[in-house]
């Protein structure tokens, strides 16, 4: 099974900071790896798909990049509406796996 | 607009069965796989069940091979996940989710495995 390592597990940051969650996989997932936002109470939502697809209706201060077992999910510019808990996903393999997740808090 | 609403989640004692429901429209339901993911309380997301659109190809993890079964109706629109010989580490929420990407998720029914 690929394992989806997440990091960090708890960020804090500031309105208008640019912020990253990082996203390891085990083995080369060839950029099969999708972004989610969660907020308590909610089904995930889709940000990225892809590594570096935007989702239709997600804002472009969201974006992905990444190859091979190394992925980034980037909030250029942080909004009060973007906190909550991001996990990354790969199904690039079966079983399908999702990172742990990054709980992002606004300072 | 595609909406996914899932149904039958509930209180069961360990070693029972329970059936999960999720009726889905604003879309072609036949033409795209779909899954289930579920969230025990306060943890992570975890991969359930993938169906392909025709329903001959099914996908699980090894946490719940033979114990779980998805299927579809593609007549009636709605997604199924058959639980059986439930366990308590199978208390979670459980989502139903449209295929792309998981572009598209229900709002989720609760699960229970309690004596």
């Amino acid at each position: 099974d690929i394992q989806m390592t997440q990091s960090p597990s708890l960020l804090s940051a500031s309105v208008g900071d640019r912020v990253t969650i990082n996203c390891k996989a085990s083995q080369n997932i060839n950029k099969y790896l999708n972004w989610y936002q969660q907020k308590l109470g909610e089904a995930p939502k889709l940000l990225i798909y892809n590594t570096n697809n935007l989702q239709t209706g997600i804002p472009s201060r969201f974006s992905g990049s990444g190859s091979g077992t190394d992925y980034t999910l980037t909030i250029s510019s942080l909004q009060p509406e973007d906190f909550g808990t991001y996990f990354c996903f790969q199904h690039n393999s079966w079983p399908l796996t999702f990172g742990s997740g990054t709980k992002l808090e606004i300072k | 607009e595609v909406q996914l609403v899932e149904s039958g989640g509930g209180l069961v004692q360990p070693g029972r069965s329970l059936k999960l429901s999720c009726a889905a429209s604003g879309f072609t339901f036949s033409s795209f796989a779909m899954a289930w993911v579920r969230q025990a309380p306060k943890k992570g997301l975890e991969w359930v069940a993938t169906i392909t659109s025709g329903g001959s190809n099914t996908y699980y993890p090894d946490s719940v091979k033979g114990r779980f079964t998805i299927s579809r109706d593609n007549a009636k629109s709605t997604l199924y996940l058959q639980m059986d010989s439930l366990r308590s580490e199978d208390t979670a929420t459980y989502y139903c989710a449209k295929w792309p990407f998981f572009a598209y998720w229900g709002q989720g029914t609760l699960v229970t495995v309690s004596s």
